[in-house]
């Protein structure tokens, strides 16, 4: 069964520092994987896709994510946070028919 | 161009009470998808439309929850009667697609934060 897993619940960085969120998936084919960002009060907001191809994936926002195959991986990656970063964030996997599995989310904070 | 809107922002109820939620999609998008987000959860599907028929809704708590969407446009959820339990908020997106890897691009409103007490 398709499942994520986002093993922080909550991170605190501060500004200026990079940094990682961590996500691992289980599906039994050739995932498409996805990063969103949940600001309070608003809606999810795609970060970046992952479909095939080149496993370094750019985003909006100057994020990253690198899919790793052999440990069932998508990480995402930021090299320098922004007070504007702090909101949640959510790892999905894309299954048939265009549904979406989603981890529970790593709540970012980050210090001035 | 207008994003997902979605009313009201906030519902509180009593258990046992019906509630309804409202989703207008983004102009030409054929696909609608409505999220039950708990608190502390990512988001799980409900609900998708395919212009105004049903693709998926086998999580859908069916004795309780109910969604249409006429002429393929605006798109109602309904809960009756509510229980605890269906305290989260509810997110309703769009898409222009349902084809493969497009059928992923999908756009989501502010959500409903509905309180069960």
């Amino acid at each position: 069964a398709q499942s994520v897993t986002q093993p922080d619940i909550h991170i605190t960085v501060s500004e200026g520092a990079s940094l990682e969120l961590r996500c691992n998936y289980s599906y039994g084919a050739t995932p498409y994987l996805f990063w969103y960002v949940q600001s309070p009060g608003q809606g999810l907001q795609l970060l970046l896709k992952y479909f095939s191809g080149d496993t370094l994936v750019q985003g909006i926002k100057g994020f990253e994510a690198e899919f790793k195959r052999s440990q069932s991986s998508f990480n995402l990656r930021k090299p320098s946070v922004h007070w504007s970063d702090a909101a949640e964030y959510f790892c999905a996997v894309g299954a048939g028919f265009n549904k979406f599995y989603f981890g529970s989310g790593t709540k970012l904070n980050v210090k001035p | 161009e207008a994003g997902v809107a979605q009313s009201p922002r906030y519902k509180i109820i009593e258990k046992r009470q019906s509630v309804a939620f409202w989703c207008n999609p983004i102009s030409g998008h054929a696909t609608l998808y409505w999220y039950q987000q708990i608190l502390g959860q990512g988001p799980k599907l409900l609900i998708q439309f395919q212009n105004n028929g049903v693709v998926d809704d086998s999580q859908l708590p069916k004795d309780r929850f109910s969604a249409e969407r006429l002429k393929g446009v605006d798109s109602t959820l309904k809960i009756q009667p509510a229980k605890l339990e269906d305290s989260a908020v509810y997110l309703c997106a769009s898409s222009p697609s349902r084809g493969p890897r497009r059928g992923y691009e999908q756009y989501f409103g502010p959500g409903t934060r509905l309180t069960v007490t």
